[in-house]
């Protein structure tokens, strides 16, 4: 069964990048499944940040589009997501999350605070 | 982007009751071409990410008790727990991913009576 461990940093500054990285294991990160993030504060609710397959095709949301990268690092067995030019609105938990139909594996959740 | 919006923002079910809590898309999320709605529901305790329950908006997920059911097509979904356990407390949020963004409905906040 596909288990997702997330790893990153709690703290970052204003205008900084977040970088979280999300380690996939009883499975492969070359599987079936695409890899998306997804945040959740308490005055947005949950947002979809974007996605990734293990051919490198990225499907970003558009509110985020200009600050987002995803990549694959299948030598790892893992996955990224790198936010840029943070602000104070940035900050939530960030979830990875496994979608083969809809999201069926998730990450423990890393708490992100902007500051 | 497809607006996803639930009703009601919190429930109080006593145990052994059921609960129904609706969802309703901006616009429809059924897929003619294969008959298939895309729409899922998650449960989420205190503290925890969101767990898949159903997905095509009416299948269960493996390991999912059978008291919880999803129903509904095109814009219009309702989940519902037949017989309310106090490990169903939690808060339930729908999810369309019938087109990127994939979006949310804001939750609602399950509670026992």
């Amino acid at each position: 069964q596909v288990q997702l461990q997330q790893s990153g940093p709690g703290l970052v500054k204003p205008s900084g990048t977040l970088s979280l990285t999300c380690a996939v294991s009883g499975g492969s990160v070359s599987g079936s499944h695409w890899w998306s993030w997804v945040r959740q504060s308490p005055g947005k609710g949950l947002e979809w940040i974007g996605e990734i397959y293990l051919s490198g095709g990225t499907n970003y949301n558009p509110s985020l589009k200009n600050r987002v990268t995803m990549s694959v690092d299948k030598s790892k067995n893992q996955f990224s997501l790198n936010l840029n030019s943070l602000t104070a609105a940035d900050t939530a938990v960030y979830y990875c999350a496994g979608m083969l139909v809809a999201m069926d594996v998730w990450g423990q959740g890393t708490t992100v605070t902007v500051s | 982007d497809i607006v996803m919006t639930q009703s009601p923002d919190s429930l109080a079910v006593s145990l052994g009751e059921r609960a129904t809590i609706n969802c309703k898309s901006s616009r429809s999320v059924l897929n003619t071409s294969n008959n298939k709605n895309y729409l899922a529901w998650y449960q989420q305790k205190l503290g925890h990410p969101p767990e898949l329950l159903i997905y095509w908006a009416s299948t269960r997920e493996s390991g999912v008790p059978d008291r919880f059911t999803g129903s509904g097509s095109g814009t219009d979904f309702t989940l519902t727990i037949s017989s309310l356990q106090a490990a169903d407390v939690a808060v339930y949020y729908c999810q369309q991913y019938y087109s990127s963004p994939y979006t949310f409905g804001q939750g609602t906040k399950l509670e026992i009576k």
